[in-house]
C-alpha cells in the first residue's frame, strides 16, 4: 500500500513569508508526528497528533509554528513569518495507534532565503 | 529527558566486511524502545532494527544485529557482509512512554567496493 507522502518535496521561500507543508499518513494510522531535521543533525520532535487532536506539541519552537489535522488524516504544518533559521528538512511520520513503529515520509526541504 | 549520543560522525567499511556503529543513551524510564534507522540520500528514514528494553535477547534482522547493554546504556549496531546499498546515514533513536523519538546526530557509513 501507499506510504507516507509529503508535499511539496522542496520549498523555497523568502524571509517573512508564510508556508504550509502537507503530510498524508498511511491510511488507517491514527498517530501522526512532525520532526525537523537541520543540516548535520538528527530529526527533532515537533508535534504528535492522536486523531484530530495534538497530544503533545512540546517540540514546536515558538508560536510561529502551528499544525492541524482537522479530519484525523492529512496534517498541515504552518510556519508564519519564516526566518532563515527555519531552513531544514521537515519529516512526517505515522503509526497505527501510537506505540507502534513510525513510518516516515520523504520529507519537505524548506529553504528560507 | 532522553538523550542519544553517537560518537562516530563517519565510518567506512569494505564490501563484505563487518562494521559496528556505536550508540549510547540516557533515560529515566524503565519501559522504552531503541531503534536504528537508515537514511539514504532520498531522505526517507527506514527502520533497520528495534529493541524492546525489557528483552534481554539482542535483536537481529538478517545481516543486522544489535549489542544491547542495558546497564551501560549502550546500543550498538553490527552490519555483517556489508553491501554497497548499506551506505547511508544511520541514526540511533530512543522512544519512551511519550511516543516521540529522540535521535542521535547520526553516523555516515561509506561502503568501499
Amino acid at each position: 500500500g501507499a506510504g507516507v507522502s509529503q508535499t511539496p518535496s522542496n520549498k523555497v521561500t523568502e524571509k517573512g513569508k508564510y508556508v504550509e507543508l502537507r503530510c498524508d499518513p498511511i491510511s488507517g494510522h491514527t498517530a501522526l508526528y512532525w520532526y525537523r531535521q537541520s543540516l548535520g543533525q538528527g530529526p527533532e520532535f515537533l508535534i504528535y497528533f492522536q486523531g484530530t487532536g495534538a497530544a503533545d506539541d512540546s517540540g514546536l519552537p515558538n508560536d510561529r509554528f502551528f499544525a492541524v489535522r482537522p479530519e484525523g488524516s492529512v496534517s498541515t504544518l504552518k510556519i508564519q513569518r519564516t526566518e532563515r533559521g527555519d531552513s531544514a528538512v521537515y519529516l512526517c511520520a505515522s503509526s497505527l495507534r501510537g506505540r507502534e513503529e513510525q513510518y516516515f515520509g520523504p520529507g519537505t526541504r524548506l529553504t528560507v532565503t | 529527558a532522553q538523550t542519544v549520543t553517537q560518537s562516530q560522525p563517519e565510518m567506512s567499511v569494505q564490501e563484505a566486511e563487518t562494521v559496528t556503529l556505536s550508540c549510547t543513551y540516557d533515560t529515566s524510564e524503565s519501559d522504552y524502545y531503541l531503534f536504528w534507522y537508515k537514511q539514504p540520500p532520498s531522505r526517507q528514514m527506514i527502520l533497520v532494527i528495534r529493541q524492546e528494553a525489557y528483552k534481554q535477547q539482542n535483536a537481529t534482522e538478517n545481516r543486522f544485529s544489535v549489542n544491547f547493554q542495558k546497564a551501560a546504556k549502550s546500543f550498538s549496531l553490527k552490519i555483517s557482509d556489508s553491501q554497497l546499498g548499506d551506505a547511508a546515514m544511520y541514526f540511533c533513536a530512543n522512544r519512551g512512554s511519550n511516543y516521540k523519538l529522540t535521535f542521535g546526530k547520526g553516523t555516515l557509513l561509506t561502503v568501499n567496493p
